[in-house]
């Protein structure tokens, strides 16, 4: 089974403060995602990757960076974080275009 | 501006109902997705479907793509309560970089016992 695990279930940071989270599968897959759910909002892009040290920005990338160094981790940076980055943050990975997308478990993200 | 929209948002249903979600949009996908989200967890693939008027059914579960590739739907039989979460539909276009997904707001399904 493929495996998307998400460094912290919950996370609680302050304003203006740089906050990473942090995203790995175990599947060698080629394409990784970040999304922010918000309710009724439904799942928005914000950022992904195609491969090692490849980004490409989403439909909400403003206030985020990303990094892959690594084929299995893909990193979201908030660089100054802000109270309207709370919300539910999901990873997930895909071998390619062609394949459906595994997810992690999420990380709740308050920002005080 | 949401380019799929699900409807209901939220059904509130007893055990042994039938229900109806759609996900409608004037745009046309390469193929769909649906997935269930529980709370606490990342949503799951329920099913793919790729070609116009496909019919794929999941136990109690049927699901079908529009003809012309803009909408689909999601049919539950005789609900139970195990059926409970948030239903999400996932549209993939070719011509869009990477072939990314565009997800639709969600419907939030419980099934009272």
């Amino acid at each position: 089974d493929v495996k998307v695990t998400q460094s912290s279930r919950y996370l609680v940071k302050r304003t203006g403060e740089k906050v990473f989270l942090e995203c790995v599968q175990d599947m060698d897959h080629e394409n990784m995602f970040w999304y922010r759910q918000d309710p009724g909002l439904g799942l928005r892009l914000i950022y992904f990757s195609y491969d090692v040290k490849m980004k490409e920005k989403g439909d909400i990338p403003e206030g985020y960076s990303v990094s892959r160094e690594k084929k299995e981790r893909f990193s979201l940076i908030l660089e100054s974080a802000s109270t309207n980055q709370t919300s539910m943050y999901l990873c997930a990975s895909r071998p390619d275009p062609y394949q459906p997308q595994h997810f992690g478990d999420g990380t709740r993200l308050s920002i005080l | 501006t949401q380019l799929l929209e699900q409807s209901p948002q939220f059904l509130s249903i007893q055990e042994g109902e039938n229900l109806t979600v759609y996900c409608n949009s004037s745009s046309v996908f390469s193929s769909l997705q649906w997935y269930r989200q529980e709370p606490g967890e990342g949503p799951v693939l329920l099913v793919t479907v790729v070609t116009g008027g496909e019919v794929k059914k999941l136990k109690r579960l049927t699901f079908q793509f529009g003809d012309a590739r803009k909408d689909s739907s999601l049919h539950i039989t005789a609900a139970q309560p195990g059926d409970t979460g948030l239903y999400l539909c996932a549209g993939a276009r070719r011509e869009t970089s990477g072939s990314r997904l565009t997800f639709g707001e969600g419907t939030q399904l419980t099934v009272n016992p």
